[in-house]
């Protein structure tokens, strides 16, 4: 298994242009999450999906949308890309665990990052 | 919003010497997780401790979890040069399970 994948790896937009992040699972999990990552912040949580076809805004959702029109692949969209949004961005995807009727989030596999410069 | 705070921000030791990072939370949660970061990697899950534990073991780790203080302790005993990294942890809460709120971490540098 491949796990968590992210493509690209780097980028590099100048200020106003558009790309889309992709990350694809192969795990079948279905909760998918996008995070940033500035030095000092930790990570922050941008969206995240519960399932195909839902999404629901984290953190820090402003100026990024996001699809999940498949359940292993979960893409961001930057519209039009700011120096701000120059960071690390990670995937991670995990799944649910019952116990006693409810349900747990289990751990979350993390894809490698994508760097993205905006200048 | 709750965060996990962890503490010290940056830890410098020697091998075989042990390391202790802390993290804080503010409300209640369903279980607590550490993470570990290599530099310019993805996070790797360490090990996750539910609120009903209060000890957890993983080989050279050691997961304390104290829930009426909402903290928990993260011990490495017997460091290894290639633990250098940086420690996350992240939890999660009872009103909402859908996401993980990570700290900011605690930067581990272990000296040969």
């Amino acid at each position: 298994n491949a796990g968590v994948t992210q493509t690209p790896k780097f980028r590099v937009l100048k200020t106003g242009q558009s790309m889309t992040l992709l990350c694809a699972q192969d795990m079948n999990h279905e909760y998918m999450y996008w995070y940033r990552q500035d030095p000092g912040m930790g990570l922050r949580l941008i969206h995240y999906s519960v399932g195909e076809g839902t999404t629901a805004k984290g953190e820090v959702p402003d100026g990024y949308n996001v699809s999940r029109l498949k359940k292993q692949n979960f893409l961001l969209g930057l519209e039009s890309a700011a120096p701000s949004q120059t960071s690390v961005y990670f995937c991670a995807s995990s799944w649910d665990r019952e116990n006693r009727g409810r349900m747990f989030r289990e751990t979350q596999y993390f894809g490698p990052g994508t760097r993205l410069l905006v200048l | 919003s709750q965060q996990g705070e962890e503490d010290p921000q940056a830890l410098s030791i020697q091998e075989g010497e042990n390391a202790t990072m802390n993290c804080s939370y503010k409300t209640s949660i369903n279980n607590l997780q550490w993470y570990r970061q290599n530099s310019g990697r993805g996070l790797v899950h360490l090990i996750l401790i539910r609120s009903n534990e209060r000890e957890k073991h993983s080989g050279r780790l050691r997961v304390t979890l104290d829930t009426s203080k909402k903290s928990s302790s993260l011990l490495i005993t017997a460091s290894r040069a290639a633990d250098t990294a940086s420690y996350f942890c992240a939890t999660d809460a009872v009103y909402n399970t859908d996401k993980l709120i990570f700290g900011t971490g605690t930067r581990l540098q272990v000296f040969p």
